[in-house]
């Protein structure tokens, strides 16, 4: 079936450094990605999304890159804050008729 | 709203007890989608609705777990006979059309006791 992974499971920063969430998936004919933040008690918030024609993409602080080639997507969030600690999901919109979901990272800013 | 709407935001039941969750989409959404998520983890997929489409049910964990949506809009889940294991925060989100962006409602948090 198909998967969508996580490289960390947490992640810590110093406020103001950058951050960078990867993410893996298994299907390469997906071509549709979404990054969705999760903050506690709340439901997953919509952040950035990607289609496959493209590599890269561009949003306030933050910077989605999808390489194809290794079925890798990652989130780059500049100048993190504390507001930015939260749940980080991908999901991938695969073959069927649903986005799939990885298990997320824990993002934690350290003031 | 202008966003996915979801009731009630929490729900205790007792362990064989009915209980019907309602998602209001965003206007002019053609799909809509349920997801569950257990503590700490993540989202597992439930079922889909595209349009007048007969919905994707893949995902439905039981014979327990049903879902309508009338008139291309309003959703209600419906858990049967509910048992603890069903205990989770019950997510819905809808999008314009499948594949594109999709956003989440606040959830269902569903404690079965």
């Amino acid at each position: 079936g198909e998967s969508v992974g996580l490289h960390l499971p947490t992640l810590s920063v110093q406020e103001g450094d950058n951050s960078i969430i990867n993410c893996a998936y298994s299907n390469s004919a997906s071509d549709y990605f979404i990054w969705y933040k999760q903050e506690s008690g709340k439901g997953p918030q919509f952040i950035i999304d990607i289609r496959s024609n493209m590599d890269k993409r561009q949003g306030q602080r933050v910077t989605v890159l999808l390489n194809k080639t290794v079925k890798h997507l990652s989130l780059q969030i500049a100048a993190t804050q504390p507001g930015d600690s939260a749940v980080y999901f991908c999901a991938e919109w695969g073959t069927g008729n649903q986005f799939y979901f990885g298990t997320g990272t824990s993002l934690t800013v350290i003031p | 709203g202008a966003g996915v709407s979801q009731s009630p935001s929490n729900k205790v039941t007792e362990k064989g007890k009915d209980v019907e969750l309602r998602c209001d989409p965003i206007s002019g959404h053609t799909a809509l989608y349920w997801y569950r998520q257990s503590l700490g983890q993540g989202l597992e997929f439930l079922i889909y609705f595209q349009g007048n489409s007969a919905p994707d049910k893949s995902g439905l964990p039981s014979d327990r777990f049903s879902a309508e949506r009338t008139g291309g809009s309003v959703s209600t889940l419906t858990i049967q006979r509910t048992q603890q294991e069903d205990s989770a925060v019950y997510l819905c989100a809808s999008s314009y059309r499948a594949g594109t962006e999709a956003f989440f409602g606040q959830g269902t948090r569903l404690t079965v006791v």
